[in-house]
């Protein structure tokens, strides 16, 4: 089993839709998990982290962790076309992950909003 | 935000030459940085850990002496592939971690190996 774990996709759903994209993870021990959205040719921005159980909330991204089954994921409300790139799970190894810094991704989703 | 600048943004070379790519955190100062590796439609993969004034950390397969990694302060990390070949031909990414734990990316850099 990949340590992290994504619906390669191409997930597709028209504009103004709600996107959610979804991830597992293999380490019990994991205590953070990011959320990075990457566009052709350009290198990962963070757009959501989450560290305890439950539903974090940003504008129009939504993260939700179930620790006990081991997955997150993020959901886009009111999908934009400007939406449309690769999301990339991350999570650092291990339960002292969130100072040291390295990050496991998983293989990301693509997702496509389209008009 | 914190910002990480990573040059050249593209390079082509001849297989067999050495390219050097720079990693520079720009107003804050990166103890530790990471260099990742993405071959295209597939994720990112660190390749080693980098910090300043000791050897880097290689993940496992990693060659050390074909990836030199030199952090000689904390605000600049190189990588410099040796003896380039094709399959080497890859977009390379360096993170940088501020002292809050952020981790910030570079822009990356497209390596094409010909």
């Amino acid at each position: 089993q990949k340590e992290v774990e994504q619906n390669s996709g191409p997930l597709s759903v028209p504009e103004g839709a709600i996107a959610s994209l979804n991830c597992t993870y293999s380490d019990r021990g994991s205590q953070s998990f990011f959320w990075y959205r990457q566009y052709s040719g350009k290198s990962p921005e963070l757009i959501m982290s989450i560290y305890s159980n439950g539903d974090k909330e940003d504008g129009r991204f939504t993260a939700q962790l179930n620790k006990a089954s081991q997955y997150v994921s993020l959901l886009i409300r009111d999908s934009q076309p400007s939406d449309s790139a690769t999301y990339l799970c991350a999570i650092p190894p291990g339960a002292g992950g969130t100072s040291y810094g390295k990050l496991t991704f998983g293989q990301g989703t693509i997702l496509t909003v389209h008009p | 935000g914190a910002v990480v600048s990573q040059h050249p943004s593209r390079v082509i070379c001849k297989s067999g030459t050495s390219v050097k790519i720079e990693c520079r955190s720009l107003d804050f100062q990166a103890t530790t940085m990471f260099w990742y590796r993405q071959f295209p439609k597939q994720s990112l993969m660190l390749m080693a850990t980098s910090n300043e004034g000791s050897k880097a950390t290689y993940e496992q397969g990693v060659e050390k002496d074909k990836f030199l990694i030199n952090h000689a302060s904390l605000t600049l990390s190189t990588l410099t592939v040796t003896s380039a070949h094709p399959e080497d031909s890859s977009f390379y990414i360096c993170s940088a971690r501020d002292l809050k734990q952020t981790k910030f990316f570079g822009s990356g850099t497209q390596l094409s190996v010909l």
